[in-house]
């Protein structure tokens, strides 16, 4: 079953705005991963944050992670095109098995 | 460095042919190893993991099976492919425990 779900499942906007993507989970989890997808390849590991941090930035990426309401965002400051992408989150808990949601189809527009 | 090679990119079948796509791991020891697939514009459905040789967990049951007989390999099958088995599969590895995940290129499969 899948621990994670996305909202929105598909988001457009213009290159140079920031974009926020959510994620949910069910059970109590040791920590939260985001993930990208570019079309037809692999998924590339983008930030991991843990269950007892709250905030955790990467360049342009900053990842919040709220445990009592069992959700995650994702934010994309200053997009650009080559952002577009599938974005998922990943959730592991107690079993060493990675689980993951359905993700959000960025679409950055020129 | 630690590197993972999956193939073929893409593969095309026919109904009750069998099925074996291989990954292998270079450049660490002892990680985890994790199927999964992909419908179109969908998420990623975990089908089998393993912690070690021999080990093997299963996810959902399914017309698939999944062998790990060494360390750094790891080994998805069907005696008899369905229709619905076409999907895009792609095979990841961690470094044992809970960290970031290296997934492979992916698998095409097709199955006619």
């Amino acid at each position: 079953s899948q621990q994670g779900e996305e909202d929105p499942q598909a988001l457009s906007i213009q290159e140079g705005e920031n974009a926020t993507m959510n994620c949910s989970y069910k059970t109590s989890i040791n920590n939260l991963q985001w993930y990208r997808q570019n079309s037809g390849r692999g998924l590339v590991h983008l930030i991991l944050i843990r269950s007892n941090e709250r905030e955790k930035h990467s360049g342009r990426l900053r990842v919040t992670l709220d445990t009592s309401k069992k959700s995650s965002s994702l934010l994309i400051t200053a997009s650009r095109a080559a952002d577009t992408a599938s974005y998922f989150c990943a959730t592991t808990a107690g079993a060493q098995k990675l689980v993951f949601g359905q993700g959000t189809r960025l679409t950055i527009n020129p | 460095s630690q590197t993972i090679h999956q193939w073929p990119a893409t593969l095309v079948q026919p109904v009750g042919s069998p099925l074996s796509l291989e990954c292998t791991v270079e450049g660490t020891s002892n990680p985890n190893l994790y199927w999964y697939r992909q419908a179109a514009g969908r998420g990623l459905q975990l089908l089998f993991y393993s912690v070690g040789i021999g080990q093997i967990s299963s996810e959902v049951p399914q017309n698939l099976s999944a062998s790990r007989p060494q360390d750094r390999q790891f080994i998805l099958s069907s005696k008899k492919l369905l229709l619905s088995d076409s999907g895009f599969y792609l095979c990841a590895w961690t470094p044992g425990g809970l960290t970031e995940a290296f997934f492979g290129q992916g698998t095409r499969l097709t199955v006619v």
